[in-house]
C-alpha cells in the first residue's frame, strides 16, 4: 500500500520568498515520486519526478525537490516565489517500474502575495 | 507542447442525457490510459484504467455501467457518462503513461443541470 500526506492545504508566501511545500510518503517498496502543478480549470502539469536516480531533482520553473528516504519525504522548494507560481500543487507516489496507479496527496494551494 | 488532449473542455447537459468525453494521446501510442475525477478543491480520484482492446478496470465504488470506457485505438480513449445527474457534475481528467510518468490532459468540466 502507498500513501501521500501533504502538510498544509494552503501556503502563502511573499513574492521573492522561499517556497516550501511538504510531502511525506508511505510505501512498502521503493517509491517513484512526482510533483504536479494545476492551474485553475486546467489539467496537471509535471513539475519534476524522482525515479531512484539522483535524490535532488530539478524541475521546471525553478522548482526542485529532495528525496529523503530516512524522513520519507519529498518536499518541493523554490528559492524565490513568483506571482505566476500561484496554483495548486499535488504530490503523488507510485511504486512500480512502469506508471501504474498514482496515489495523490490532497494538494496544497500556493498563494503568492506582493 | 500538450501530449494529451481532451474534448470537449466544457460541457453542459440536461439530467438524464449521456455525455461522451474523448481523450487523445498526441505523441505516443497508449495501451493504457487513466480516467480521474476531481471535485472542487479536492484531489484527483482514480476512476478507472482504460486498456486498449480490452475491458477497463474500474476502481472500487465506481459504477462501470454509469461510466462507460472505450479504448478502441492506441491513441483514443472515451468516457461516457450515461444518464447523467447533477451529482455527476465534476472535472474529469485523463492521463496516459510514458515509462514511469503519467501525462495529463487539460480536463473536461461537466455540468449537469
Amino acid at each position: 500500500a502507498q500513501s501521500v500526506t501533504q502538510l498544509g492545504s494552503h501556503v502563502s508566501v511573499s513574492e521573492g520568498a522561499l517556497v516550501l511545500l511538504r510531502c511525506n510518503y508511505s510505501s512498502s517498496v521503493p517509491p517513484y515520486l512526482f510533483w504536479y502543478v494545476q492551474y485553475p480549470n486546467q489539467g496537471l502539469q509535471l513539475l519534476l519526478k524522482y525515479t531512484s536516480a539522483a535524490t535532488l531533482v530539478k524541475g521546471i520553473n525553478g522548482f526542485e525537490a529532495e528525496f529523503k528516504k530516512s524522513e520519507t519525504s519529498f518536499h518541493l522548494t523554490k528559492p524565490s516565489a513568483h506571482m505566476s507560481d500561484a496554483a495548486e500543487y499535488f504530490c503523488a507516489v507510485t511504486n512500480t517500474g512502469t506508471a501504474s496507479k498514482l496515489t495523490f496527496g490532497t494538494g496544497t494551494r500556493l498563494q503568492v502575495t506582493l | 507542447g500538450a501530449v494529451v488532449s481532451q474534448h470537449p473542455s466544457w460541457v453542459i447537459c440536461k439530467s438524464g442525457t449521456s455525455v461522451k468525453i474523448e481523450c487523445r494521446s498526441l505523441d505516443f501510442q497508449a495501451t493504457t490510459m487513466f480516467w480521474y475525477r476531481q471535485f472542487p478543491k479536492q484531489s484527483l480520484m482514480l476512476m478507472a484504467t482504460s486498456n486498449e482492446g480490452s475491458k477497463a478496470t474500474y476502481e472500487q465504488g465506481v459504477e462501470k455501467d454509469k461510466f462507460l470506457i472505450n479504448h478502441a485505438s492506441l491513441t483514443l480513449s472515451t468516457l461516457t457518462v450515461t444518464s447523467a445527474h447533477p451529482e455527476d457534475s465534476s472535472f474529469y481528467i485523463c492521463s496516459r503513461t510514458l515509462g514511469e510518468t503519467q501525462y495529463f490532459g487539460p480536463g473536461t468540466r461537466l455540468l449537469v443541470l
